[in-house]
């Protein structure tokens, strides 16, 4: 069964602190992975997607298939990184867009 | 701009009465979907839809169903609405493959 897993609710750092949220992901075909962001009071967004490779807002994410992992990461934590932000998973088999619980980010000043 | 808008941002409904939550999209998307998110669960797949009058149950399916009359409206319908219904409503819509999932605004649904 496909499963997306968040293993940590909520983390706190302070300004300029790295951050890395992490994902894991149960699929036995070829995964395409997303992470999605929800800042207070706006929309859920689409922030990267590892075909893409890219980096947003410096943020990065690689897929690592060893480890059925796709964790989030960014050098520098800015204050306005504070959101929640959800791993999903898109599995083209059975057309299904699933989510992961979930990690509130707090970055202190 | 793509647009997801979903017809209510706040609901109140009674126990037992049937409910119907709206989603509109202006993209001429394949894929529709509905989730309901909740503290600590994340988003949860209810049902989705690849094409017009093609539905496929999610993963918490139970007490709802869902409508694809037209490509750009998907509807689910609370058949006999429950307290443990309480909860933000998602509609999201995307190209048929793994592109970006649009979102709308949310309906917060509260039965009483």
């Amino acid at each position: 069964a496909q499963r997306v897993t968040q293993p940590e609710k909520l983390l706190s750092v302070f300004k300029g602190a790295p951050v890395e949220l992490k994902c894991n992901y149960s699929y036995s075909g070829s995964p395409e992975l997303f992470w999605y962001v929800q800042y207070s009071r706006q929309r859920l967004q689409l922030l990267l997607r590892h075909i893409s490779r890219e980096s947003i807002k410096g943020f990065t994410a690689d897929l690592n298939k060893g480890e059925t992992s796709f964790h989030l990461k960014k050098p520098f934590a800015q204050e306005e990184d504070s959101a929640m932000y959800y791993c999903a998973l898109f599995s083209g088999g059975y057309n299904k867009l699933i989510f992961g619980a979930g990690t509130r980010l707090a970055v202190h000043p | 701009d793509v647009k997801v808008t979903q017809s209510s941002r706040y609901l109140v409904k009674r126990t037992g009465e049937k409910v119907f939550l709206e989603c509109v999209q202006d993209m001429d998307h394949e894929n529709m979907f509905w989730y309901r998110q909740d503290p600590g669960l994340g988003l949860r797949l209810i049902y989705f839809s690849y094409d017009v009058k093609m539905k496929e149950k999610g993963d918490i399916p139970e007490g709802y169903s869902v409508s694809r009359e037209k490509k750009e409206r998907f509807s689910l319908i609370l058949e006999s609405a429950s307290t443990n219904q309480t909860s933000m409503y998602l509609c999201a819509s995307s190209f048929l493959r793994g592109t970006e999932a649009f979102f709308g605004q949310g309906t917060r649904l509260t039965v009483v």
